[in-house]
């Protein structure tokens, strides 16, 4: 399978704690994303990456998240302290930067990793 | 800043019915792109189509057709002769021209296909 892919797919865990998860983009595509989703909402851009440069961050990612991707491949994203309200999926993306006439290069989601604070 | 609508939050029809999923927009870029993606129950989101804002022309793919009308900011989606297949969350989005720009989800409408 060459989709993105991420790990854990489910996640839960008590207040409090530290979680981390793991996205693997599609191979050839140098941009990596994350999205958190809540219930009945869409979803909300946090973070991107240029090969392991992290190029842009939302508002929504607190100083208890922080993103890598060290080698410009596998990216991780983890939440310290974790709060009920960071209960959510957390969606990964990736894309190419391959600029063809201003051909835009779509972002391929992954199935998403969801997480339950108790 | 850019901001997507999807005023439908749930429709159901029996299947074989023709259904239209309304998105409105909001952004001061005059270039942009317009999306639409489609969310089933398993979680994964996939995509649909892309539109960039000077191509106005509408499109079909099989049952699925978008209509584009940059005057009054909206970006359709007909599925014509649903299946209960298509019963999923089906997902709006804008972007900003630059590639790699973020996207700007709408809420998403829960249709429901029924038999």
């Amino acid at each position: 399978d060459t989709g993105v892919s991420q790990d854990p797919r489910h996640k839960i865990t008590k207040r409090g704690q530290n979680v981390t998860f793991r996205c693997d983009p599609i191979s050839e595509h140098n941009r990596l994303y994350w999205y958190r989703q809540t219930l009945g909402q869409g979803p909300e851009f946090l973070t991107y990456f240029q090969n392991e440069a992290q190029l842009e961050k939302s508002r929504l990612l607190s100083d208890r998240f922080s993103a890598e991707r060290p080698k410009g491949s596998f990216s991780t994203l983890e939440i310290q302290r974790t709060e009920q309200g960071d209960s959510a999926m957390y969606l990964c993306a990736s894309s190419q930067n391959v600029l063809r006439g201003g051909v835009y290069n779509e972002q391929f989601f992954g199935p998403g990793t969801r997480l339950t604070v108790l | 800043a850019q901001k997507v609508t999807q005023a439908q939050t749930e429709i159901s029809v029996v299947e074989k019915e023709d259904v239209t999923l309304d998105c409105v927009y909001e952004t001061r870029d005059t270039t942009y792109y317009l999306f639409w993606y489609k969310q089933p129950p398993s979680g994964e989101l996939v995509f649909l189509i892309r539109r960039n804002s000077f191509d106005e022309q509408n499109e079909i793919s099989g049952r699925y057709s978008w209509n584009f009308q940059k005057s009054t900011s909206s970006f359709n989606f007909t599925i014509t002769a649903s299946q209960v297949v298509d019963s999923a969350v089906y997902f709006c989005a804008l972007s900003r021209w630059t590639s790699g720009s973020r996207l700007t989800f709408g809420e998403g409408t829960q249709l429901t296909v029924n038999p």
